[in-house]
């Protein structure tokens, strides 16, 4: 168990339509990083925050946003929905002398129909 | 940012046989992380590797960081099945946050 929770686990959604992942970190850690895994891809980095505040953006659509709260959780919230958008969405955290050491949750399996 | 580059991307070995991944950086990197990630499964921390010409082991799985610190290499001896999976090599922070190199898949046949 890495300690990084992420809900739910699965969601099956209809196109056009709009979801929020959530992802809540290890405690004391102030990062938090959304990743995109289409099957059989590798990890594609969509977006981090430190401590609330936005740390650096990658290859993140404007039909999705994020945020992270006071009490350090991140919600990815995902809006017009496409099929192309079905894929793992994984949150992982890192904290205060853990470097770059990421610790990554078990995923949202999301599926567009 | 400091994408790395990963190769192979597949890796198809008798068990047994042994198996080597490279991750390669065109810059100089501060630190670099290996991750394991199992098929439906999700990436899990291996190992961080910190200074110049570090190996590190555990068991069958040997890490090294090259001493230009611009590549990495994960070995494992003797594969065995629990060894399948996704191997991912991440060089650390950058602006953008592309890090992570694409993985090398590890396909084991008994």
């Amino acid at each position: 168990d890495s300690g990084v929770t992420q809900t739910p686990k699965h969601l099956i959604t209809a196109t056009g339509q709009r979801v929020t992942l959530r992802c809540s970190p290890r405690s004391g850690d102030l990062s938090v990083y959304w990743y995109q895994q289409s099957l059989d891809q590798g990890l594609q980095f969509l977006i981090q925050y430190y401590n609330g505040e936005e740390r650096a953006k990658g290859n993140i659509l404007e039909r999705f946003s994020a945020q992270q709260f006071p009490d350090l959780h991140s919600e990815l919230n995902l809006s017009s929905l496409e099929l192309g958008d079905s894929a793992l969405y994984f949150c992982a955290s890192s904290g205060p002398g853990q470097g770059d050491i990421q610790y990554f949750g078990a995923g949202t399996r999301l599926s567009v129909l | 940012g400091q994408q790395v580059m990963q190769i192979p991307q597949y890796q198809h070995v008798q068990e047994g046989e042994d198996f080597t991944t490279y991750c390669n950086s065109s810059t100089t990197l501060s630190n670099i992380q290996w991750y394991k990630q199992r098929p439906g499964g999700h990436p899990v921390f291996l190992i961080q590797l910190v200074k110049s010409g570090e190996v590190k082991k555990q068991k069958r799985l040997t890490f090294q960081f090259g001493e230009a610190k611009k590549n990495s290499s994960l070995h494992i001896t003797a594969t065995q099945t629990t060894d399948v999976g996704t191997y991912f090599c991440d060089s650390g922070g950058g602006a953008d946050g592309l890090t992570f190199g694409k993985g090398t898949h590890l396909i084991i046949q008994p």
